[in-house]
């Protein structure tokens, strides 16, 4: 079965400094890679994804995120933060398409982030 | 027009009573999901329904039960509420099965149970 590490509970970063939240993941074949992000009393919304292709894929609010198949990870970045982007952000992982059998995605616990002014 | 839409958005009742939530999604999706973030914000999903099919029942106490009308709406009825109940409860959707593609999330329905 897959499993989702995202290895930082907290993290403060000063508005206008770059960002990095960091994602592991554990599944033996090409995962199907996604991060959400949600605000205060409001659900998940998609940032962006990784199925195939280009390793570096780029989301909405500015964000982009790596695939890494040596390091197994898919870390999570943006340039610049704004006040914002202070929310809580989930790594998730999906099996793909299974034809018979079918499993939702897998989150991370999630990363909350704190924006300093 | 919302996409994916939960009733109620909270709900506080006593131990021992019976509720649900409601769930609709708008987007013709053939999957849909309920997801239980506690406390800490962990997500995790109890059930999936696809065609009116259950898919996943993720060792959920039989207390929960997904009821599927229609391929829009998927509710959630919960019997004999316990104080562990108390969380937030996501409905979401997706194109397909299996997870080729991205959740579409509600807003969620927070339940206190007293």
């Amino acid at each position: 079965a897959q499993s989702v590490t995202q290895p930082d509970i907290h993290i403060t970063v000063s508005e206008g400094a770059s960002l990095e939240l960091r994602c592991n993941y554990s599944y033996g074949a090409t995962p199907y890679l996604f991060w959400y992000v949600q605000s205060p009393g409001q659900g998940l919304q998609l940032l962006l994804k990784y199925f195939s292709g280009d390793t570096l894929v780029q989301g909405i609010k500015g964000f982009e995120a790596e695939f890494k198949r040596s390091q197994s990870s898919f870390n999570l970045r943006k340039p610049s933060v704004h006040w914002s982007d202070a929310a809580e952000y989930f790594c998730a992982v999906g099996a793909g398409f299974s034809g018979g059998g079918a499993d939702g995605l897998t989150f991370g616990k999630g990363t909350h982030l704190i924006i300093q002014p | 027009d919302t996409a994916v839409s939960q009733t109620p958005k909270y709900l506080v009742t006593q131990m021992g009573n019976d509720k649900s939530i409601k769930c609709e999604q708008n987007l013709g999706h053939d999957t849909m999901y309920w997801y239980k973030q506690d406390s800490k914000k962990f997500l995790k999903i109890m059930f999936s329904y696809n065609n009116k099919e259950l898919i996943i029942n993720e060792t959920v106490p039989n207390r929960f039960s997904p009821k599927s009308p229609d391929k829009a709406h998927l509710n959630l009825h919960i019997n004999s509420l316990e104080l562990g109940d108390s969380a937030v409860y996501f409905c979401a959707s997706s194109q397909y099965q299996g997870s080729t593609g991205e959740l579409f999330f509600g807003e969620g329905s927070r339940l206190t149970v007293l």
